[in-house]
């Protein structure tokens, strides 16, 4: 079974500019989460959908950042116009959206803002 | 708002020596909770999970939680230490709706040495 598939891995940005993140959840899988993980820090929930919908998004700075689940499959997050506290590892992950609900972690992409 | 805390920054045990990793949590009703691992140059990897059931969980590679509802903890176990098993540790805590939020500790590294 394919794990959950993330790009790129890495990227390098300066401030203001946008970027976008990628992911492929474990087929099946109807939840998909976004996690943003400083350094030293917990996973923090961004965003967490359930097939097409958003059922959280209170953590997700919306003036600046974005997703989308389109057909319940794929994501995207996007970071417009990135600030220098965004350099972090943008994990996605995915699960059934029934008990046990134990989460599949995709490699994560490094942020920097420089 | 739901919250966990991992307590101990560090762990350090010499191998074959019994472990223990540390977690407290805070939610509305009654939990799931989760470990997870973080090796180095590694995405998060599921460990063990409590649902319901048995206060004792069994998980990958010999670790073992322990549930306990009075003092809202679910600490991390395992008999006798691998210098494998060094990496991060993250407790998780779910609360129990269908599109209940993931809260994670900020980690415990545990280092052991031969």
């Amino acid at each position: 079974e394919a794990g959950v598939a993330q790009s790129p891995r890495y990227k390098i940005i300066e401030k203001r500019q946008s970027v976008a993140f990628w992911c492929n959840p474990i087929s099946g899988h109807a939840t998909l989460y976004w996690y943003q993980q400083i350094l030293g820090q917990g996973p923090k929930l961004l965003i967490q959908f359930q097939n097409n919908g958003v059922v959280d998004d209170s953590q997700l700075p919306k003036d600046r950042f974005s997703a989308e689940r389109l057909k319940g499959v794929d994501s995207t997050l996007k970071i417009q116009p990135a600030k220098l506290e965004d350099s972090a590892v943008y994990l996605c992950a995915s699960s059934i959206d029934r008990v046990p609900y134990e989460q599949y972690f995709g490699p994560g992409t490094r942020l920097t803002v420089t | 708002a739901q919250s966990v805390a991992q307590p101990e920054d560090q762990v350090n045990v010499a191998e074959g020596n019994p472990l223990t990793v540390k977690c407290t949590y805070s939610v509305s009703g009654n939990p799931y909770l989760f470990w997870y691992v973080q090796y180095p140059n590694r995405g998060l990897q599921f460990l063990l999970k409590y649902i319901t059931g048995d206060n004792l969980v069994k998980g990958s590679y010999g670790f073992e939680a322990e549930f306990n509802k009075s003092q809202t903890s679910f600490h991390l176990k395992k008999p006798s230490a691998l210098v494998s098993d060094s990496a991060l540790y993250f407790c998780a805590v779910r609360d129990q709706t269908n599109a209940g939020k993931s809260t994670f500790g900020d980690g415990t590294t545990l280092t052991v040495k031969p």
